[in-house]
């Protein structure tokens, strides 16, 4: 039982290249989250699936898109990298009743 | 909209001493509270929660009361080791919500 797993660990990208952060679970959650981690500003939800086929956008969303691909998987999408993109990256999941959330290890993305 | 506030950090201990953080927030009904916390290099987990006033959560010597008066939830351990060096995070949850508000964070750091 791996929980929460994300690929890749670290990243380095070049200002407006792409790429596609994963993130799976295998707890059968049917909720799925992505947050951004920046020095002084706690945790930062960018978008949330509530349950397999909806998305919805949290506070930070702008330049990002997400996929629930199914029940397990739920990827982040940078189309165009700038620099302020640089952050590290969790992905989370939870179950009702309690919502308790279960974060993964975490993405360190660099944006040159 | 719901809020949770931390003490700021960065707090520094010698081992064996005793260790407050403060939480309180704002929330409308009845929310669940957690404290998570996260090791260098690695995601958030889940230390302890409540769910109902008076409600006391506890795991690995920590523990934390749900105030409902005081709209409060500090998390205490009575004697800290090295190992608790981490940055603790308070959330809570509305009922039927699927979304955590997070506080910034206090980082911790035990010295021996």
């Amino acid at each position: 039982n791996a929980g929460v797993t994300q690929t890749p660990k670290f990243q380095v990208l070049k200002t407006g290249q792409s790429m596609t952060l994963q993130c799976a679970q295998d707890m059968n959650h049917n909720s799925m989250y992505w947050y951004r981690q920046d020095p002084g500003m706690g945790l930062r939800l960018i978008y949330y699936s509530a349950s397999e086929g909806t998305t919805d956008k949290g506070e930070v969303p702008n330049g990002y898109n997400v996929s629930r691909l199914n029940k397990r998987e739920f990827s982040l999408r940078l189309e165009s990298a700038a620099p302020s993109q640089t952050s590290v990256y969790f992905c989370a999941s939870s179950e009702a009743p309690s919502y308790e959330q279960y974060f993964g290890p975490g993405t360190r993305l660099t944006v040159t | 909209g719901d809020s949770v506030t931390q003490m700021e950090g960065p707090v520094t201990l010698s081992e064996e001493a005793f260790l407050t953080i403060n939480c309180t927030y704002t929330a409308t009904g009845y929310p669940s509270l957690f404290w998570y916390v996260q090791y260098p290099g690695e995601g958030l987990q889940l230390l302890l929660k409540a769910t109902k006033a008076d409600d006391k959560g506890s795991n690995k010597g920590f523990e934390a009361t749900y105030r409902k008066e005081t709209t409060s939830f500090h998390l205490e351990k009575g004697s800290v080791q090295v190992s608790d060096s981490a940055v603790y995070f308070c959330a809570l949850i509305r009922p039927n919500d699927y979304k955590l508000s997070f506080g910034a964070g206090t980082t911790v750091t035990v010295r021996a």
